[in-house]
């Protein structure tokens, strides 16, 4: 059935540093795809998304592309911030009234 | 942009009572409406959808009377969680659809904290 398969985390980085977050799925059709952020004793917010193949999401330096060949939806940003510390959650919507979500990955940017 | 509101943010209630739990479509009509679980560093458990006008579908192993969900009008939803004990504490969040460029986008309540003492 429909998944969503994320990096497990912790993820500790240095300030600075480069960040890659994994993210495949498994769907049929054409889903829209998205990278949900969630701070410390807060919600959800959409960070990016993107709705079709070789799409490329990006906000705050994070950017994410659609590949459609290798059914991936990375989250990368080249340089982290300490404020960048949060939960990172991959998702994707097929109908447009469904949403999976990916178990998270935590990121903690120390200085 | 589309935002939803959730209150209260936080609760603290005695073991035996019963909290209600408001989402709230502040800009946009949301016909659907999710509501989420999410214990301590752990992801988002899907708990019902709630559908306006009609009765919420729950995921299975929800217990729908202990988790009531009213969703009387296109702009809000609660939740009720009856008879609170301990491990009923956690962060509900509440999710609603909104249509946005190219895709509905799933817009999030900054969530609830419970506390059953």
């Amino acid at each position: 059935g429909d998944s969503v398969t994320q990096m497990e985390g912790p993820v500790t980085l240095s300030e600075e540093a480069c960040l890659t977050i994994n993210c495949t799925y498994t769907a049929t059709g054409y889903p829209s795809l998205f990278w949900y952020v969630q701070y410390p004793g807060e919600g959800l917010q959409l960070l990016l998304k993107a709705t079709k193949a070789d799409d490329k999401g990006s906000n705050k330096g994070f950017e994410a592309t659609y590949r459609k060949e290798t059914t991936s939806f990375h989250l990368e940003k080249g340089s982290v911030q300490v404020s960048d510390s949060a939960v990172y959650f991959c998702a994707y919507s097929n109908t447009g009234n469904q949403f999976y979500f990916g178990t998270g990955t935590s990121l903690t940017v120390i200085p | 942009g589309a935002v939803v509101s959730q209150h209260p943010s936080w609760v603290i209630c005695k073991s035996g009572t019963s909290v209600k739990i408001e989402c709230r479509s502040l800009d946009f009509q949301a016909t659907t409406m999710f509501w989420y679980r999410q214990f301590p560093k752990q992801s988002l458990m899907l708990m019902a959808t709630s559908n306006e006008g009609s009765k919420a579908t729950y995921e299975q192993g929800v217990e729908k009377d202990k988790f009531l969900i009213n969703h009387a009008s296109l702009t809000l939803s609660t939740l009720t969680v009856t008879s609170a004990h301990p491990e009923d504490s956690s962060f509900y969040i509440c999710s609603a659809i909104a249509g946005g460029t190219g895709a509905n986008v799933l817009t999030f309540g900054a969530g609830s904290r419970l506390t059953v003492l």
